[in-house]
């Protein structure tokens, strides 16, 4: 798979889009960029992932860079209960998901 | 919306005891997955499971792991001998079987928090 470059930690003011950008240079033609967070000690969660344009739905919105190798998830309008890890994982059809360490979004009100 | 039920939620056990811990997948997912996250390091992959036989595992999944789909529905995870350093929180996940970018959308339970004294 694909490495991906995340910043360790953000922060963001509430009711602000949280910009959170990812690295993937080396990805592959088949690999897709997934985007999952983790609220506190919970499961991860999904939120969303695209191959190359750029993809909304009623979480977020994933932007990806035209040559592929950067993406970035917004958060349009950011709550205290956005706070979490956010995980930003390439991964094609075929192999498992890998989780690297993410980057700890704090919302502050 | 359809959800991954784990048992326990939280497990205490002595070492070098035997634990199994219990996941429902989703009742039409056909591929199962176990991840453990020990407290405050990352999310770290297992093992992979798909038509009652493990697909992949990492390094971490030695002989003391084993996964079994016993029935229908169930999925665990066992640890024949637990160790100290087996204390984490376990995940287990579950998606569809279509290859597809949608289908390999894991939706993870809620943890089984293990405690080896």
């Amino acid at each position: 798979d694909a490495k991906t470059t995340q910043p360790p930690s953000m922060d963001c003011a509430e009711g602000r889009a949280a910009n959170l950008p990812c690295n993937h240079s080396t990805i592959s033609g088949n690999e897709y960029v997934y985007w999952y967070r983790q609220i506190h000690s919970q499961g991860p969660q999904y939120i969303i992932h695209g191959l190359k344009n750029n993809e909304t739905n009623e979480m977020a919105s994933l932007i990806i860079t035209e040559d592929r190798k950067s993406s970035t998830l917004i958060l349009p309008h950011a709550t205290l209960r956005d706070t979490a890890v956010y995980y930003c994982i390439v991964k094609n059809n075929n192999n498992d998901m890998r989780f690297g360490a993410g980057t700890r979004l704090t919302v502050k009100p | 919306e359809p959800e991954v039920t784990q048992t326990p939620s939280h497990q205490v056990t002595q070492m070098g005891q035997e634990v199994i811990l219990r996941c429902v997948p989703i009742s039409n997912h056909l591929y199962f997955y176990w991840y453990r996250q020990i407290l405050g390091q990352k999310v770290e992959f297992l093992v992979s499971f798909y038509n009652n036989e493990i697909s992949e595992k990492s390094e971490i999944f030695d002989d003391q792991f084993s996964v079994e789909r016993p029935d229908g529905s169930n999925f665990t995870l066992k640890i024949r001998s637990t160790k100290l350093e087996d204390s984490a929180m376990y995940f287990c996940a579950s998606r569809g079987g279509a290859v597809s970018s949608g289908a390999n959308v894991l939706t993870f339970g809620a943890g089984s928090r293990l405690t080896v004294l």
